[in-house]
């Protein structure tokens, strides 16, 4: 298995942009993460998605930021409009979760790298 | 507040030593543990987990150690080798849910 797969590797865009940041899980994972990391904040969950359906977006910043994850292979997370403060890596992960407890690993894949300036 | 610490933010060690490396968490609602390496450019891999009916599991050179009167766990590496040479980072939930707080990380130098 190729592992999770995040493109772009790297973004630089400009302020007030609009950034779109794809994810594809690994095959048969039927949780998916999306995390911000920073120098200031450390590695931040900002939403997951069991089976498609997004559970928990409490850590999703502000309004500007949406995911959506259309089906089991594939998940977006968008920036509109973009700021320089949201320069940062992105993570996006998964996992296989049965039943209401996890005790699986999240497996990452490489990041995506933004720069918003 | 941070709820996961790990107030190291580096550590060297000689190669061949044992590596321990710590972390303090704060809500006592945290049941289930993971450890996590990175290396640079890479996205976080995970190395070992305990949950909290434990007190210590071990994989291979690494074991994990869990106190959870002081709300405290270390992670010991033995026998440190360069290829360990990485950022851990420490993560913690609650409920066995799947909403991990990770700790900010310490960064371990093993040198040869």
């Amino acid at each position: 298995d190729a592992g999770v797969i995040q493109s772009p590797r790297h973004e630089v865009t400009e302020m007030g942009q609009e950034v779109t940041l794809r994810c594809k899980p690994i095959s048969g994972h039927n949780s998916l993460f999306w995390y911000r990391q920073t120098m200031m904040r450390g590695l931040e969950l900002l939403i997951y998605f069991n089976n498609n359906v997004p559970i928990d977006d409490s850590g999703m910043p502000e309004d500007r930021f949406s995911a959506k994850m259309p089906n089991a292979s594939f998940s977006t997370l968008k920036i509109q409009p973009s700021e320089p403060r949201d320069s940062a890596v992105y993570f996006c992960a998964s996992s296989l979760t049965t039943g209401a407890i996890s005790y699986n690993e999240q497996f990452f894949g490489p990041g995506t790298r933004l720069t918003v300036l | 507040d941070q709820q996961v610490k790990q107030n190291s933010p580096s550590l060297s060690v000689q190669e061949g030593r044992i590596s321990i490396l710590n972390c303090d968490y704060t809500n006592s609602m945290f049941d289930y543990f993971l450890w996590y390496k990175k290396y640079p450019a890479e996205g976080p891999t995970f190395l070992i987990s305990i949950s909290s009916i434990k007190d210590k599991n071990e994989d291979g050179r690494f074991t994990v150690f869990l106190n959870k009167s002081a709300k405290h766990l270390s992670l010991h590496i033995v026998p440190s080798q360069p290829g360990d040479s990485a950022v851990y980072f420490c993560a913690a939930s609650a409920n066995y849910g799947q909403n991990f707080v990770f700790g900010p990380g310490t960064r371990l130098s093993v040198l040869p």
